[in-house]
């Protein structure tokens, strides 16, 4: 499994656009990447998956460079309500019964 | 879609009892199911995974004659915290990966977690 390393924690205001980048160095071929965010004593939230390039949705971004060893997630103009512990996952999701492990994740404080 | 269930939210039990948690799939078919274990601060740790019909596998360190866990069918999976002690207060998650295309199978979704406190 390919382990990950993230900033233990990162400071923003509102509105302020908020990049999180994960790095992953041992990456495989055939390895997602996943984001997830995590509120205090609630499950994790899946919020975007990406293979390379850039993939986005309506509540992120996930830029993949072309050697996918590092990924960043982009979070635009976030709220209060975005404070959260941010977890960026590889794996290959896609083989039967393939697991994810968790680092310790990226705690986002979004100051008024 | 991709809503995972869990029950109870939080259960409070004597040092000794038995507990059992919950966990489904409510509006797709979960081939595979994990369980989850999380400390205050402290990221996940996987404690096992369960294929429907099969046994599940335990990660290192995880006793599996404490933690029992049945995955009977595909939308159900059951942790039963065996004989529980104070040590075994923890927030306990599931999660679930769905058949080919029902959602992804690249994706697992999580339930919202069991506080279980053990006096």
């Amino acid at each position: 499994l390919a382990k990950t390393t993230q900033p233990i924690s990162m400071d923003s205001y509102e509105g302020q656009e908020v990049n999180i980048t994960c790095s992953h160095n041992n990456i495989a071929t055939n390895d997602y990447i996943t984001w997830y965010q995590q509120f205090p004593s609630q499950g994790p939230r899946f919020i975007i998956q990406g293979y390379k390039t850039k993939v986005t949705n309506e509540v992120a971004s996930l830029f993949i460079p072309a050697d996918r060893k590092s990924s960043t997630l982009s979070l635009p103009r976030v709220s209060l309500s975005d404070t959260a512990v941010y977890y960026c996952l590889v794996g290959d999701e896609g083989a039967a019964g393939n697991k994810l492990t968790f680092g310790g994740g990226t705690r986002v404080l979004v100051k008024p | 879609g991709a809503v995972v269930s869990q029950h109870p939210s939080r259960v409070i039990c004597k040092s000794g009892t038995s507990v059992k948690i919950e966990c489904r799939s409510l509006d797709f078919q979960a081939t595979t199911m994990f369980w989850y274990r999380q400390f205050p601060k402290q990221s996940l740790m996987l404690m096992a995974t369960s294929n429907e019909g099969s046994k599940a596998t335990y990660e290192q360190g995880v006793e599996k004659d404490k933690f029992l866990i049945n995955h009977a069918s595909l939308t159900l999976s059951t942790l039963t915290v065996t004989s529980a002690h104070p040590e075994d207060s923890s927030f306990y998650i599931c999660s679930a990966r769905g058949l080919a295309g029902l959602p992804s199978t690249d994706t697992q979704y999580f339930g919202p977690g069991t506080r279980l406190t053990v006096l």
